[in-house]
């Protein structure tokens, strides 16, 4: 089984929606993140956050809410979707434990804004 | 405001030869650097990365060189091969406390036979 998973892979949606997008890890890891990508701009940080009580905007926040419900779970929340929000969505985590840095990706979510 | 520059944006490359990318950052505060590789479909995996206070770091066919004092750093790929045509990302950590990635805009990278 992969160690961070993402749900749902795709998702259509029309503008004005609620939509979340939920991200799992097996890893043990405590911090995790959501990140945006867009076509020809690399990904840019949303949200981070350190442990379950720790929660940080990132360089694109606006638009965005964010929901660590356990140490393994992290959720992103567009509380009305817009077009410009078509774009495809990465959850990482990374561990403080074993002086590591890698932020570990998942596999995306492409989601579509009508 | 980008605070990691990266060119090229598209690189082809012969296989056997050595396609360089480099990247350019302003962020003095920023602590570390990774490079990712992303292959369609899939989501980025570090490939190798750097601390600032070293100045190259080797992995397999894969290297990474620093200047800090001219706040630049650019991965090599030895002995290229049409499986390492993927797109490539550096990206920089905040520093103080700050975390998460700053990323480049990518490099398409294309190897042929």
């Amino acid at each position: 089984d992969a160690d961070v998973t993402q749900t749902p892979r795709n998702r259509i949606t029309k503008t004005g929606k609620r939509i979340m997008l939920e991200c799992s890890q097996t890893k043990g890891h405590d911090r995790m993140y959501w990140y945006r990508q867009d076509p020809g701009l690399g990904l840019r940080l949303i949200y981070y956050s350190f442990d379950v009580k720790d929660i940080n905007k990132g360089e694109i926040s606006d638009g965005y809410s964010v929901s660590r419900q356990a140490q393994a779970k992290f959720s992103l929340s567009l509380e009305s979707a817009i077009p410009n929000q078509t774009a495809l969505y990465f959850c990482a985590t990374s561990g403080t434990s074993g002086g590591t840095d890698t932020q570990y990706f998942g596999p995306g979510t492409r989601l579509t804004v009508l | 405001q980008q605070q990691v520059k990266q060119s090229p944006q598209s690189l082809i490359v012969q296989k056997g030869g050595i396609p360089i990318i480099n990247c350019a950052y302003e962020n003095t505060a920023f602590d570390y650097f990774p490079w990712y590789q992303q292959f369609p479909g899939k989501g980025p995996a570090l490939l190798i990365a750097i601390r600032p206070d070293v100045s190259e770091k080797k992995e397999g066919r894969f290297t990474i060189s620093f200047n800090k004092s001219a706040k630049q750093f650019s991965l090599h790929i030895m002995d290229s091969q049409p499986g390492d045509s993927a797109t490539y990302f550096c990206a920089a950590r905040g520093g103080g406390g700050a975390d998460g990635l700053t990323f480049g805009k990518g490099t398409h990278l294309i190897i042929q036979p």
